[in-house]
C-alpha cells in the first residue's frame, strides 16, 4: 500500500516570490510520482510527473520538482509565481506494474496575493 | 470528445434518493476510475475498471455504491439511498494502459452532487 502526506494545507505567498510545496510518501514497492494542479470549478490536470531518470523533472507553467529516495520526497517548487497559478495541488503515487491506481495527497492550497 | 466528459456537472437530491453520475472517457482509454472529493479533502478513491477485468471496488464506501462500465467506454456511478455525508464531488478519470503506460490520469470537471 502506498500513501502521501502533503505537509502544508495551505501555502500564502506573494507574487513573484518562490514557493515549494511539500510532498512525503511511503510505499513498499516502486511508484511514478506525480504532481497535479487544480483550478477553482477545474478538474486536475497534470503539471509534472517522474517515471526514471533524472531525479529532477521539468513540468508546465515553470513548475519543477525533486525526487529524493532517500527521504521519500518529492517537493514542488517555482522560482517566481504568479497570480496565476493560485490553485490546489495534489501530490500522487503510482505503484509500478500491478493495478496502477494512483494514491494521493489531502492538496495543498497556494495562495499568491498581489 | 477530446477529454473525460461527465455529467450532470450538478445535482442537488433529497436525502433518500437514489443518482446516477456518468462518466465518458477519452477513445481509447482502457483504464477507469472513480474518486470522490468531499470539501477541503483530498482524492478518495472509489473504484477502477481496467479493459474486461473484474473492476476493483476496494474504495466503494458502503453497498449503496456501485458502478458499472460498458466495454471500454462509458461508466455509470449510482448511489443509492443517497446520505448528506454522500455530498461531494465525484471525479472520473481514465488512463491509457498497456506496455507504455506511465499511471497518468485524465481527470473530467466533476459532478458536484448535494444531499439535502
Amino acid at each position: 500500500a502506498q500513501s502521501v502526506t502533503q505537509l502544508d494545507s495551505q501555502v500564502p505567498v506573494f507574487e513573484e516570490a518562490p514557493v515549494e510545496l511539500r510532498c512525503n510518501y511511503s510505499s513498499s514497492v516502486s511508484v511514478y510520482l506525480f504532481w497535479y494542479v487544480q483550478y477553482p470549478n477545474q478538474g486536475l490536470q497534470l503539471l509534472l510527473k517522474y517515471l526514471s531518470g533524472s531525479t529532477l523533472v521539468k513540468g508546465i507553467n515553470g513548475f519543477e520538482a525533486e525526487f529524493n529516495k532517500s527521504q521519500t520526497s518529492f517537493h514542488l517548487r517555482k522560482p517566481s509565481v504568479h497570480i496565476s497559478d493560485t490553485a490546489e495541488y495534489f501530490c500522487a503515487v503510482s505503484p509500478l506494474g500491478g493495478s496502477y491506481i494512483p494514491t494521493f495527497g489531502r492538496g495543498t492550497s497556494l495562495i499568491v496575493h498581489p | 470528445g477530446a477529454g473525460v466528459s461527465q455529467s450532470p456537472s450538478n445535482k442537488v437530491t433529497e436525502k433518500g434518493k437514489d443518482v446516477e453520475l456518468r462518466c465518458d472517457p477519452i477513445s481509447g482509454h482502457t483504464a477507469l476510475y472513480w474518486y470522490r472529493q468531499r470539501l477541503g479533502q483530498g482524492l478518495e478513491f472509489l473504484i477502477y475498471f481496467q479493459g474486461n477485468s473484474a473492476p476493483d471496488k476496494s474504495g466503494l464506501p458502503s453497498d449503496r455504491f456501485s458502478a458499472e462500465r460498458t466495454g471500454e467506454s462509458v461508466s455509470t456511478l449510482t448511489i443509492q439511498r443517497t446520505q448528506q455525508e454522500d455530498s461531494a464531488v465525484y471525479l472520473c478519470a481514465s488512463s491509457l494502459m498497456g506496455g507504455s503506460n506511465t499511471g497518468e490520469l485524465f481527470f473530467g470537471e466533476g459532478s458536484r452532487l448535494t444531499v439535502l
